[in-house]
This record gives structure tokens, C-alpha cells and sequence, in this order.
């Protein structure tokens, strides 16, 4: 199956806390994005990357950061959460164009 | 700067009316193609529509829409509203380099 997955679906996490969301794509697209869906669900693009660079929304904090170790893999780590991080992060691979959204990962922040 | 504008953040009508939700679009960029992307309820985004092509009309499951490079605007059309047309309409643009850029989104209710 050639597709955009996700881990884990849900997450609840305390203040302060670290944590790490994983995503893979099976379709040999070269670029991958995460973005945050807030709670009035507009989508902000966070990051997007493929192997040869890395773009970063500037008004991304810093706790957010990016992780990948080839093109298939992108995950998304957040050093230390805030309450406002609370959301749904969704993990996209492109042909250039077109985005091709996992199922999201779902964090909450107590 | 490169952006997307849907005036309208909610569209409530009833089943049967013909849809129109509105997208402009801003880019110095000559080439750009758009796209509507809808999100049902607990789903993520998936591809509508798309087109690059100027004043060519795309249609997909009912909906249709035509790029107009002149006006800047890519509105999202369907003749007849379905309860199972509900759900969240982001419109898109997408340039060169991997960039992209949604609109805030149109919620569309159909209701009986």
C-alpha cells in the first residue's frame, strides 16, 4: 500500500514535556511537509524538506524541529510543549504539487 | 507576499442549492496551479480539484472549477448540494520549489 502514515494517532502529554511524532511515505515522493491544524482548523505549514534542503516556517518556535533520516522519513520533535501546541499535526509528501496528507497525530497538552 | 483568500470561513444551504465557495489567489509567479483540498469530519485533507491551465474548467465527483489567471480566482462550484458535500474546503496554491500556500478554509453545511 503506497501511502502516508503516522504515529502515534493521539498523544496527551504534560507542559514542559518532550515528544516526537514519526511519519513515512511510500510514494518515492522526493519532499516531505509537517503541518499544525489548530483547533479553528487552519492549516500552517511548519516545515518542508526534501534531501537537498530544509524550509522552515519563520514563525515556527524553536522547540519544534525536524527529523529525518532519508527521504521516506520525516518526523517531528517538540522539545519541551506548550499548552498552545496543543493540535493536530499532519504529515504530507508532495510530487511537487500536489500534497498527499497522512492521518494526522493528534496532541493534547495538559 | 504569495497568499490564498476564501471570504467565506462558513457556508450553510440547503441540500439540493447550487454551491459556490470563492478562491483568490496572489503570486507574481506566472505558472501557478491550484488546488481545492476537502476534510470530512476525524479524516485529513484530500485532493478535489486541481488545474494550472488557464480558463480550462477541472471537474471532479460534481464539483467543478476553472482557473482565471486574469481575476486571479479559482472558485469551487457544484450544481446541487449533497448532505455528504459537508465538510471542510481548503483552497491551495502551489508554486515552484515545493512552496504552498492555503487558504483558511471554508466550512460547508448541507443541511435536509
Amino acid at each position: 500500500e503506497t501511502a502516508v502514515f503516522q504515529t502515534p494517532n493521539y498523544h496527551v502529554t504534560q507542559v514542559g514535556n518532550e515528544v516526537s511524532f514519526n511519519c513515512k511515505q511510500t510514494l518515492g515522493h522526493d519532499t516531505m511537509y509537517w503541518y499544525k491544524q489548530d483547533s479553528k482548523k487552519l492549516l500552517k505549514i511548519m516545515f518542508s524538506y526534501n534531501n537537498k534542503q530544509l524550509i522552515v516556517n519563520e514563525t515556527v518556535p524553536r522547540r519544534f524541529s525536524p527529523q529525518s533520516s532519508d527521504k521516506a522519513h520525516l518526523n517531528l520533535r517538540i522539545k519541551s510543549v506548550e499548552p498552545e501546541d496543543s493540535a493536530v499535526y499532519l504529515c504530507a509528501s508532495s510530487d511537487s504539487y500536489e500534497q498527499y496528507f497522512g492521518p494526522g497525530t493528534r496532541l493534547t497538552v495538559l | 507576499g504569495d497568499s490564498v483568500t476564501q471570504t467565506e470561513g462558513l457556508v450553510t444551504l440547503t441540500e439540493g442549492l447550487p454551491v459556490m465557495l470563492n478562491c483568490t489567489y496572489q503570486t507574481i509567479y506566472s505558472n501557478p496551479f491550484l488546488f481545492w483540498y476537502v476534510q470530512h469530519l476525524n479524516e485529513s485533507p484530500r485532493l478535489l480539484l486541481k488545474s494550472f491551465t488557464d480558463n480550462k474548467r477541472t471537474e471532479h465527483q460534481g464539483f467543478h472549477a476553472t482557473l482565471h489567471k486574469s481575476s486571479s480566482s479559482f472558485h469551487l462550484q457544484k450544481s446541487s448540494a449533497q448532505l455528504s458535500d459537508s465538510a471542510l474546503y481548503y483552497c491551495a496554491l502551489s508554486l515552484s520549489n515545493n512552496r504552498i500556500f492555503f487558504g483558511d478554509g471554508t466550512q460547508l453545511v448541507v443541511k435536509p
